[in-house]
């Protein structure tokens, strides 16, 4: 089974909408970490966001936020504003205690295309 | 902070030949290095875990015969893909971590055999 789930192949919007990305995560761990990545057409990975599960409060930076949610195992990323430089693959990621931390668990990804 | 580099970023190797890329963590000591493979419009995959000095962990299905994990150091950690085949072509990333569980991943070398 899916331990990352992201369910959106594919979403596009125009500039200044505001934009939900989904995932959903499996786990039998009490501790784990989510993570969300940004990976542009060059390839690398950018670094969002790290949170680990005791901490479910949300998160706002700038015109992204974040909604974590233990109850419904999701923690869903939301870019408000959308620019077109946000047009990129998002990458959801979860570590968990069982193998310290090392192992991370990749979404599929979502392809965001942002159209002026 | 916590730079992670790759080399070389893209190479084009002929079926048969071997390539190695290095993964170097440039201002932290890395004590352990991981490997990932991405094929095209998909996710990242964990290929092994690589502690400095001693062998690396490989993911199900990886063959450690064909891709050659070295960690000689703190900083540097190698993939050698052997006999290299047009399978084998994807973007490769490496990702470092220090002793607080954070990973920092390199910017990934796209290896094309023809």
């Amino acid at each position: 089974a899916q331990k990352v789930t992201q369910a959106q192949t594919e979403i596009s919007v125009v500039e200044k909408e505001d934009v939900t990305l989904d995932c959903v995560y499996e786990t039998r761990d009490t501790t784990y970490y989510l993570f969300w990545y940004k990976q542009p057409p060059s390839g690398e990975l950018v670094f969002l966001i790290r949170r680990n599960s005791f901490d479910e409060q949300n998160e706002i930076s700038g015109r992204y936020s974040w909604n974590f949610q233990k109850s419904t195992s999701s923690f869903n990323f939301t870019i408000t504003a959308s620019q077109v430089v946000d047009s990129a693959v998002y990458f959801c990621a979860l570590s968990e205690a069982a193998y310290n931390f090392n192992k991370f668990y990749f979404g599929s990804g979502t392809k965001l295309n942002v159209k002026p | 902070g916590a730079v992670v580099s790759q080399h070389p970023s893209r190479v084009i190797c002929k079926s048969g030949t071997s390539v190695k890329i290095e993964c170097r963590s440039l201002d932290f000591q890395a004590t352990t290095m991981f490997w990932y493979r991405q094929f095209p419009k998909q996710s990242l995959m964990l290929m092994a875990t690589s502690n400095e000095g001693s062998k690396a962990t490989y993911e199900q299905g990886v063959e450690k015969d064909k891709f050659l994990i070295n960690h000689a150091s703190l900083t540097l950690s190698t993939l050698t893909v052997t006999s290299a085949h047009p399978e084998d072509s994807s973007f490769y990333i490496c990702s470092a971590s220090t002793s607080n569980y954070e990973q920092y991943f390199g910017p990934g070398t796209r290896l094309t055999v023809t």
